[in-house]
This record gives C-alpha cells, structure tokens and sequence, in this order.
C-alpha cells in the first residue's frame, strides 16, 4: 500500500518551453502533497507544500511563478515549471501523505522526474 | 529552528560487517525521526520511523535505529551489511510530527565484498 507514482520519469525540454510533472497516490487519498528538488549528490530541498483544494505554500526563495503547482484532487497533484532554462535542470521528487489512519503525516515519495533543460 | 546532521557523508563497509549510519538532530519540540533509502535515480523508501513510542525501532532489510533524547540523536544500524544495501540513507525530522519534513545531507553506503 501507499504508492505514489510519479510522471515522466525523465524529460528533456528546449529553454523556454513548459513541462509538466504529475504525481499521483495509487491507492490512498493524498490530503498533502510536497514537492522537492534534488541537486546532485545533494539533499532534497523542499519547494512546496499543497493541500488538495488549495493553494500551494511555497518554501522561501521558490518562484511561486515558475513553479506552478496545482492539487485538484486527492489523488493528483501537478508540478509545472514555465518557462524552462537550463539552471532549472535538476531532480524533481514528489511525496503524499494522508491526514488520518496509521500511515497519518508519512510522507509516500515517488520515483522521481529527471528534467534536463537544453 | 530544526535541523538534522549526518555524520560521515560517506561511508563504505564490507559485505557482513556492522553498518552504522550517525544522525543528530536538533528540535524544538518532541520530534518525530525517520530514515530514508535513495537508490539512483529513485524516489526515497521509508526504511524506518520514531514517532514517540518504542525508542527502539525496528524497520525493513533488517536495519534498526534507536532514539536517543539525551544525545538528540537517531542513529542507522544494521548487523551485517549486504551488497543490495549499497544506496545513499536520508535522515529527516518532523517537529511534533507535523508533516514537515527536514532532511539531513545524506550518506552513501558503499559495500565491498
């Protein structure tokens, strides 16, 4: 149980064009999702926290304009990044968690999304 | 404020030895403690969590880690090391268990045969 998928896996963009990263909880209802950023042989930096319904709280020094993050469901949280440049490459990791039960405030990751800006 | 340090960004074992993986961490309110697997190009798996119940911890593949108030630390460990266990081990804390995570900068495991 509590599995996040994570989509794509792996894309390249031209500068200047917008990707969207969607991430998912298959078998649980996500009350919160987060979205980090991984930089290489670095830690996870937490960009964004979104609560289903409302709007995303942004981590100091996150351009809430570039990085647009959308939670229309419970089950669908979306990661856009406008505007792509080549500094914005980096590892994009999402998690999920659920509001009640025993998994309540465990933060579920998926598997990442590689986007490399050219 | 928060944090948690990792001693050792890198660490390297051999296959069969004791695996100890250090964590500190600083709260200011009763933390809830966890450990992360990442193993390339991957999302994190949760390997283990404190959340204020037994300070010993039992978690999957065997590792275990112990909660230490006295010492503010949360430390890895697992008996003997195995070749699969090669990855990079994320600490992280959640003040009062608040959903937050803050992650340490991590320590890659390396095991030799």
């Amino acid at each position: 149980g509590a599995v996040v998928s994570q989509h794509p896996s792996w894309v390249i963009c031209k500068s200047g064009t917008s990707v969207k990263i969607e991430c998912r909880s298959l078998d649980f209802q996500a009350t919160t999702m987060f979205w980090y950023r991984q930089f290489p042989k670095q830690s996870l930096m937490l960009m964004a926290t979104s609560n289903e319904g409302s709007k995303a709280t942004y981590e100091q020094g996150v351009e809430k304009d570039k990085f647009l993050i959308n939670h229309a469901s419970l089950t669908l949280s979306t990661l856009t990044v406008t505007s792509a440049h080549p500094e914005d490459s980096s590892f994009y990791i999402c998690s999920a968690s659920m509001a009640r039960g025993l998994a309540k405030n465990i933060q579920y990751f998926g598997a990442g999304t590689r986007l490399s800006v050219l | 404020a928060q944090s948690v340090t990792q001693l050792g960004s890198h660490v390297s074992v051999s296959e069969g030895a004791l695996v100890l993986l250090r964590c500190n961490y600083s709260s200011s309110v009763p933390p809830y403690l966890f450990w992360y697997v990442q193993y390339p190009n991957q999302g994190l798996q949760l390997l283990l969590k404190y959340t204020s119940a037994a300070t010993l911890v039992k978690g999957i593949n065997g590792f275990e880690a112990e909660f230490k108030k006295s010492e503010t630390s949360f430390h890895l460990t697992k008996p003997s090391a195995h070749m699969s266990d090669a990855a990079e081990y994320f600490c992280a804390v959640s003040p009062g268990g608040y959903n937050k995570l803050i992650f340490g900068a991590g320590t890659r495991l390396a095991v030799h045969p």
